[in-house]
């Protein structure tokens, strides 16, 4: 849903390690998500993404998750290196309309 | 294969003065879409642009914003009178016509600040 303006929930795990991180979304009429990283001072990066006909879509290292019965969404990251260290986003796109409702967003530290 | 280009980069102006910010989308997208974020804070959309056209500006404030994608050029997000609530990163994304694509890529932003 939209971000509230609150600290970033953080996220530490050490190197290697696998992570997850999770995302509630708002609107039931959602048709459309992505998982966005954005490092320090630069914009977001896509990672993947998945429509909500799918439960489950796998990229490189990462793997999403979609539960529309509780609105919820994840992002896996495999075997963490230390540049994945940033704040993730979830964004939803509601059907019918094109613009992105971006969740509150989850600092990732890597410890080596 | 350049991604979607943002300018300025930084952009510092005083209360009441003008910002313009700039971006050229991806090669072949003609969709674009401004957001703007405040510091530990997620992304809040503001304009959605077509060449030539607005066709969903509901994030807008209504006063002193404004935005354009004209038929050649950059799209460009115009503050007027800016006031020190302005201060923020403004990011533009594209993305492609095939409305099946539907990601949308993001430039590496604009952060004014407003003294």
């Amino acid at each position: 849903g939209e971000s509230v303006g609150l600290h970033l929930p953080t996220l530490s795990v050490q190197e290697g390690d696998n992570s997850i991180i999770n995302c509630a979304y708002s609107n039931s009429a959602s048709d459309y998500f992505i998982w966005y990283k954005q490092e320090s001072g630069k914009g977001p990066q896509f990672i993947i993404d998945i429509r909500s006909n799918m439960d489950k879509r796998q990229g490189q290292r990462v793997t999403v998750l979609l539960n529309k019965t509780v609105k919820h969404l994840s992002l896996q990251i495999a075997a963490t290196q230390p540049g994945d260290s940033a704040v993730y986003f979830c964004a939803e796109k509601i059907k019918g309309a094109q613009k992105l409702v971006f969740g509150q967003g989850t600092r990732l530290t890597i410890n080596p | 294969n350049a991604g979607v280009m943002q300018n300025p980069r930084h952009l510092v102006r005083r209360r009441g003065q003008e910002a313009r910010l700039r971006c050229s989308p991806m090669k072949g997208h003609s969709h674009v879409y401004w957001y703007r974020q405040l510091p530990e804070e997620g992304l809040k959309f503001m304009v959605y642009l077509q060449k030539e056209n607005i066709i969903d500006e509901s994030g807008m404030p209504k006063e002193r914003f404004s935005a354009e994608f004209p038929k050649e050029g950059p799209s460009i997000l115009r503050i007027q009178q800016v006031v020190r609530g302005d201060s923020a990163a403004y990011f533009c994304a594209s993305s492609p016509p095939d409305r099946a694509r539907e990601t949308q890529y993001f430039g590496p932003g604009t952060r004014l600040l407003v003294l």
